[in-house]
């Protein structure tokens, strides 16, 4: 069946690191690929996707590249925030008759001024 | 905010307890989509409602139940409540067909706690 490995965490940064969080996925065909974040006390909210390889997602400075070869979709962002703090969660779905999201752990950004 | 609306925030609750969640999608999604979130088991998929029907079934346990009513809303009923099924129910809802392709947009959880 499908499934997504992260990076554990927690992650903490200081204000303007760089940051990388690692995803990996297994799945059956062609999978559509998320970044979700949860800030505290919220629900997830979508932060970008790619939906075939090699595409890239980019958003709010975020960015991630759909790697087939390497079945990866690693989360980037040159310059971090104390605002970016939050849950990251890598996601995909299958389609097709599968109409599920299936996400990996989270991993916790923490960043300090 | 989202758009999507969730009841209670918080539920505190005994074992072998029942108790309804309700969730309300945004305006003009069909779609609703249940999850559990726990520390342990991270975050589940427990099942979707397109336009009042199941469309699909993940890790829901089968003293779980849910159903969408024609006004699109979902309710989400849990039963003979165990302290293993405290944890954080979000619902989300997606527009057009469904599909999960699309953006799915969360709600702000219902806390359920079992004492």
């Amino acid at each position: 069946g499908d499934s997504v490995t992260q990076m554990e965490g927690p992650v903490t940064l200081s204000e303007e690191a760089f940051l990388t969080i690692n995803c990996t996925y297994t799945a059956t065909g062609y999978p559509s690929l998320f970044w979700y974040v949860q800030y505290p006390g919220e629900g997830l909210q979508l932060l970008l996707k790619a939906t075939k390889a090699d595409d890239k997602g980019s958003n709010k400075g975020f960015e991630a590249t759909y790697r087939k070869e390497t079945t990866s979709f690693h989360l980037e962002k040159g310059s971090v925030q104390v605002s970016d703090s939050a849950v990251y969660f890598c996601a995909l779905t299958s389609g097709g008759s599968n109409y599920k999201l299936t996400f990996g752990k989270g991993t916790l950004l923490t960043v300090n001024p | 905010d989202s758009g999507v609306t969730q009841t209670p925030k918080h539920l505190i609750t005994a074992t072998g307890q029942r108790v309804t969640l309700r969730c309300s999608p945004r305006s003009g999604d069909l779609s609703v989509y249940w999850y559990q979130q726990s520390l342990d088991q991270g975050l589940q998929f427990l099942i979707q409602y397109y336009n009042g029907e199941e469309r699909a079934k993940g890790n829901i346990l089968e003293r779980f139940s849910a159903q969408q009513f024609p006004d699109l809303h979902s309710e989400l009923n849990l039963s003979s409540l165990e302290l293993g099924d405290s944890a954080l129910y979000f619902c989300a809802s997606t527009p057009g067909t469904g599909d999960p392709y699309n953006e799915q947009f969360f709600g702000p959880g219902t806390r359920l706690t079992v004492l």
